[in-house]
């Protein structure tokens, strides 16, 4: 299967809170990423975290990282329309060059 | 944050003729740049890794005679699709990389360009 995974699809309302999902194959990832990819545009960085780490928060943004599991999640507090975009999970390889690989990505819907 | 350009960032051409996209790095030395290529609804594949002065490290199942990739100065690489048909037509995105300095390096991703092969 891929390496990494996460739903195509999210679709909440304005002010709610979105929780988007990944889940990756690399134990030895020594990164994980949340991109964010507006029509049209490249990928943006949004936020990171390191792999020895459980939460990291910044601002609106809260990442939760369960290595046991191998399971990333991205929630954005109080949602707002301009946060309508596809969402890319990735994890850096701890080898191979470092390679960075990413899911399909998750369209953020947000409804008014 | 840094700033990574792309161009053109959407081309149309005919089937049979090749196609250049340039990725340059603007504020910064890129000694590795990378060459994605994104489906619909799947993730962004990796093309091929380049470091400045070498030649490129092509990932299995894309072929190097078909997209070459010169990575000649620091702030510059390009991707050339030659002989395109309609199955190359796509969203392709480069990204770049300062040297590595320590643990973390991000990773700087340009616009994109979407190739329409007619």
């Amino acid at each position: 299967g891929e390496d990494v995974e996460q739903s195509l699809f999210l679709s909440v309302r304005e002010g709610d809170s979105s929780v988007i999902n990944c889940t990756y194959t690399d134990s030895s990832s020594t990164y994980l990423y949340w991109y964010k990819q507006e029509p049209g545009a490249g990928l943006q960085l949004l936020t990171y975290i390191f792999s020895n780490m459980d939460m990291k928060q910044d601002q609106r943004l809260t990442v939760l990282l369960n290595k046991k599991d191998k399971h990333l999640s991205l929630r954005i507090a109080d949602t707002q329309t301009g946060d309508s975009a596809i969402y890319f999970c990735a994890e850096k390889k701890s080898g191979g060059g470092f390679k960075t690989i990413f899911g399909a990505g998750t369209r953020l819907f947000v409804k008014a | 944050g840094a700033v990574v350009s792309q161009h053109p960032s959407r081309v149309i051409c005919k089937s049979g003729t090749s196609v250049k996209i340039e990725c340059r790095s603007l504020d910064f030395q890129a000694t590795t740049m990378f060459w994605y290529r994104q489906f619909p609804k799947k993730s962004l594949m990796l093309m091929a890794t380049s470091n400045e002065g070498s030649k490129a490290t092509y990932e299995q199942g894309v072929e190097k005679d078909k997209f070459l990739i010169n990575h000649a100065s620091l702030t510059l690489s390009t991707l050339t699709v030659t002989s395109a048909h309609p199955e190359d037509s796509s969203f392709y995105i480069c990204s770049a990389r300062e040297r590595v300095q320590g643990a973390y390096n991000e990773q700087f991703f340009g616009p994109g360009t979407r190739l329409t092969v007619l």
